[in-house]
């Protein structure tokens, strides 16, 4: 069966570096998205990503981050300076779109720790 | 907005017994609803959803829904748990967009 991929699955950074959390959609779907859950809180929509230009984000998205699909398969998210609250799992997630209301798909995130 | 909540933090249940997950939704327009599980150091895994139709909706590994408009509720069911179903259990509805707003969870524990 079809999956989404997301490598790695735990990264440890130091607060101010940049991170790239990578993910591999199901092939033939079309939308894509990032979602954050911190520690014991409600998971969170972060972004939606569909024909190479975002198409919705939330206020967490700010200039520190960004998204990119820089070839046929990946899709990443990129934190610019991360910091001590940047601490969560993401998840990324994608859709195929070739129905209306077809389900959303999930990684099985990247638990990203800043210390 | 559309919002969901999930009244419960935690439900228990013994081996064999009902088991029920509570989930009411707040929207605008038709609601589109889902259901996702999560299991311990695992990524979450979509279970079933609403869009339209039948109230009762079926889904992945025995579990099922039952759609209520009056009581704006979506509640997960499953008639014979399993200690396998111990997870943490997410509603979550749809928005004009696509995305996801999701209910803070559930913890299901199913003791033998």
């Amino acid at each position: 069966e079809p999956e989404v991929t997301q490598t790695p699955s735990h990264q440890v950074t130091q607060m101010g570096q940049e991170v790239i959390l990578r993910c591999v959609p199901i092939s033939n779907h079309l939308y894509f998205y990032w979602y954050r859950q911190i520690l014991g809180q409600k998971v969170e929509f972060l972004v939606s990503f569909y024909n190479n230009e975002i198409s919705e984000k939330s206020e967490i998205f700010d200039d520190q981050f960004s998204v990119e699909r820089p070839d046929g398969s990946n899709f990443t998210l990129k934190i610019r300076s991360t910091k001590l609250e940047d601490s969560a799992m993401y998840f990324c997630a994608s859709r195929s779109g070739q129905r209306m209301n077809t389900e959303a798909f999930f990684g099985q995130g990247t638990r990203l720790t800043v210390v | 907005a559309q919002s969901v909540a999930q009244p419960e933090d935690q439900v228990n249940v013994a081996e064999g017994n009902p088991l029920t997950v509570k989930c009411t939704y707040s929207v605008s327009g038709n609601p589109y609803l889902f259901w996702y599980v999560q299991y311990p150091n695992r990524g979450l895994q979509f279970l079933l959803k609403y869009i339209t139709g039948d109230n009762l909706v079926k889904g992945s590994y025995g579990f099922e829904a039952e759609f209520n408009k009056s009581q704006t509720s979506f509640h997960l069911k499953k008639p014979s748990a399993l200690v396998s179903d111990s997870a943490l259990y997410f509603c979550a509805v749809r928005d004009y967009d696509y995305k996801l707003s999701f209910g803070a969870g559930t913890t299901v524990t199913v003791r033998a």
